[in-house]
């Protein structure tokens, strides 16, 4: 069965600055990848995804991340972080063409002035 | 279109009394899934659909009963809540293109305390 590690729970970075969530998957194969933000009180909303082809993928609101298949990573990164990005985020991983979904425990992102 | 959308959006219970929760798609979707939240935990499937008619258990199913009469309705049950079951359920649909998978669609979420 597939897993998904976000080692980093709650993280603190400064507005404007660069910001990295980690995100490590467990399954034999290269997955289906996934990044959702939720915001306090509200559901969640895909910020990108990862299927196939090429490793490095944009997503909405500035986002980016990239496929590493020899680190079994899928880490998100935005170069300049803005107030409104203060939201948990999820990354999350299903077998290809199936659509059972295993999540991240999530990481809580803090942006201070 | 309202896209997922869940009722009611808060609900206190006391133990042992039951009730059910309503999700409605209008996207025509194939597959809807049930999750619950709690801190620490990530988001934990409950038990999920992949056609009318059709359910199957997912990773933390004990306490919970689904039905899928309508293709747009998912309803999860709790036939006797327990405290336990406090939390904030989510539910969501995703479809499929050929072969392909979709990312799955999320409602605004019931937060549910029993007390």
């Amino acid at each position: 069965a597939q897993s998904v590690t976000q080692p980093d729970i709650h993280i603190t970075v400064s507005e404007g600055a660069s910001l990295e969530l980690r995100c490590n998957y467990s399954y034999g194969a290269t997955p289906y990848l996934f990044w959702y933000v939720q915001s306090p009180g509200q559901g969640l909303q895909l910020l990108l995804k990862y299927f196939s082809g090429d490793t490095l993928v944009q997503g909405i609101k500035g986002f980016e991340a990239e496929f590493k298949r020899s680190q079994s990573s899928f880490n998100l990164r935005k170069p300049s972080v803005h107030w409104s990005d203060a939201a948990e985020y999820f990354c999350a991983v299903a077998p290809g063409g199936y659509q059972k979904v295993t999540f991240g425990i999530g990481t809580k992102l803090q942006v201070i002035p | 279109n309202a896209g997922v959308t869940q009722t009611p959006k808060f609900r206190v219970l006391k133990t042992g009394q039951s009730m059910t929760l309503l999700c409605a798609q209008d996207m025509n979707h194939e597959y809807m899934y049930w999750y619950r939240q709690d801190p620490g935990m990530g988001l934990r499937l409950i038990h999920y659909s992949v056609g009318e008619g059709t359910t199957a258990k997912g990773e933390v199913p004990d306490g919970y009963n689904v039905s899928r009469l309508k293709k747009q309705n998912f309803l999860l049950g709790l036939e006797s809540a327990a405290p336990s079951q406090t939390s904030v359920y989510f539910c969501a649909s995703s479809y499929r293109q050929g072969a392909s998978y979709n990312e799955q669609f999320f409602g605004p979420g019931t937060r549910l305390t029993v007390l």
